[in-house]
């Protein structure tokens, strides 16, 4: 079946660093979407990424679907601490495929 | 809208004791799904909907049966619960099919002892 790796599984970072966190799939996906997690609260939608190469971005998020789309990643410029939380992503291969959620990037920023 | 919804919020459970959880999401979706999420698992889907009286088996359904006897509610049941079942359960529903971006209810949080 669909397998998808996400890393970093943590990473901590300083107030006003950046961060980026990576989703690979073993398979051609037809899109990805990406989820935010708040501490103690549920999986919010974010963005979805349909086309080869496409790149959108949402204030200091970047987030790119690879040429080849099997890769995809979510760049965060300048973190503050609102953007504490857990980002997940989530592929799908298209028609009745189910997605499959990556096993999430724990972001930690320090004051 | 309330959006999707979870009940209950909190639960224990001892060892062999049955329960459900209840969704009800309030957009009009025809796709519902459960899943669970552990500690460096991820979200795992348990089982979905693609509609009314409908349901299939997603990744890891074993100990779960489910009921979408209405389209806005899904049910979750666990009739013999074991420790391995304690995890945060989450209901989730999309427009259509899963190209859709998923809204998620607030979690169960189920022990079992």
């Amino acid at each position: 079946g669909q397998q998808v790796m996400q890393i970093p599984q943590y990473q901590h970072v300083q107030e006003g660093e950046d961060f980026t966190t990576y989703c690979n799939s073993s398979t051609t996906l037809s899109n990805i979407q990406w989820y935010k997690q708040r501490p103690g609260g549920h999986p919010v939608f974010l963005i979805q990424l349909v086309k080869s190469g496409e790149v959108k971005k949402q204030k200091r998020l970047t987030f790119q679907f690879g040429e080849a789309k099997k890769n995809s990643s979510l760049h965060i410029t300048a973190t503050q601490t609102t953007d504490v939380g857990t980002y997940f992503c989530a592929a799908n291969s298209g028609g009745y495929q189910k997605v499959t959620f990556g096993i999430g990037t724990k972001l930690q920023v320090i004051p | 809208n309330a959006g999707v919804t979870q009940t209950p919020k909190f639960r224990v459970l001892k060892t062999g004791q049955s329960m459900t959880l209840l969704c009800a999401q309030d957009m009009n979706h025809e796709y519902m799904y459960w899943y669970r999420q552990d500690p460096g698992m991820g979200l795992r889907l348990i089982h979905y909907s693609v509609g009314e009286g409908t349901t299939a088996k997603g990744e890891v359904p074993d100990g779960y049966n489910v009921s979408r006897l209405k389209k806005q509610n899904f049910l979750l049941g666990l009739e013999s619960a074991a420790p391995s079942q304690t995890s945060v359960y989450f209901c989730a529903s999309s427009r259509q099919g899963f190209a859709y971006e998923q809204y998620f209810g607030p979690g169960t949080r189920l022990t079992v002892t």
